[in-house]
């Protein structure tokens, strides 16, 4: 059955550190995979997506994800976190017959 | 570009009664998303419309749960009655095709008491 894994609730980081928020799969057929993040009292935002090609993606604001087929893994990284990350962050997949599935999440807070 | 509106923002009603939300989706947006968000956990797909037909609804409850999507635009999502349990925010999306990232709106907060 599909799902989604995002083992750690909450990460946190000090300013400036680089960050990672993990994220695990298990999805017949090729994923679609993504990341959105949620700030408090707003709608959720999409960051980044990974549909083929190249295994580390860019997105949004500095962050970027990498692919990883054999770990069947997809976390979400920064090279240097800012105060203004601290958010809850939901990956999510979708397999081949376009259903979809979100982790339950994990905070993040940078500490200044 | 407008995002995708929902009405109303918040909701207070006792169990048993009725309840209705409102989706307006970004303009052109073939697929359009409801989700249920309880406090503390991720969003869990209710349905998902593609235009007019229903691509996914297994995880809607059927008994008290019902949602349509009028001329492939606009949609509805109604609860009756409500239950206790039923107190989340209620997340619609909507996206170009159902392979590409989703756009969300505000959200509705239920509370049910």
């Amino acid at each position: 059955a599909q799902s989604v894994a995002q083992p750690e609730d909450q990460v946190n980081v000090a300013e400036g550190n680089p960050l990672t928020v993990k994220c695990t799969y298990s999805v017949s057929g090729n994923p679609y995979l993504f990341w959105y993040v949620q700030y408090p009292n707003r709608g959720l935002q999409f960051l980044l997506k990974y549909i083929t090609g190249d295994n580390l993606v860019k997105g949004s604001y500095g962050f970027e994800a990498e692919f990883n087929k054999s770990q069947t893994s997809f976390h979400l990284k920064k090279p240097s976190a800012l105060v203004s990350d601290s958010a809850l962050y939901f990956c999510a997949v979708r397999d081949r017959d376009d259903k979809i599935i979100f982790g339950k999440g994990t905070r993040l807070h940078i500490l200044p | 570009e407008a995002g995708v509106a929902q009405s109303p923002r918040y909701k207070i009603i006792e169990k048993r009664q009725s309840v209705a939300f409102w989706c307006n989706p970004i303009s052109g947006h073939a697929t359009l998303y409801w989700y249920q968000q309880i406090l503390g956990q991720g969003p869990k797909l209710l349905i998902q419309f593609q235009n007019n037909g229903v691509v996914d609804d297994s995880q809607l409850p059927k008994d008290r749960f019902s949602a349509e999507r009028l001329k492939g635009v606009d949609s509805t999502l109604k609860i009756q009655p409500a239950k206790l349990e039923d107190s989340a925010v209620y997340l619609c999306a909507s996206s170009p095709l159902a392979r590409n990232e989703q756009f969300f709106g505000p959200g509705t907060r239920l509370t049910v008491l």
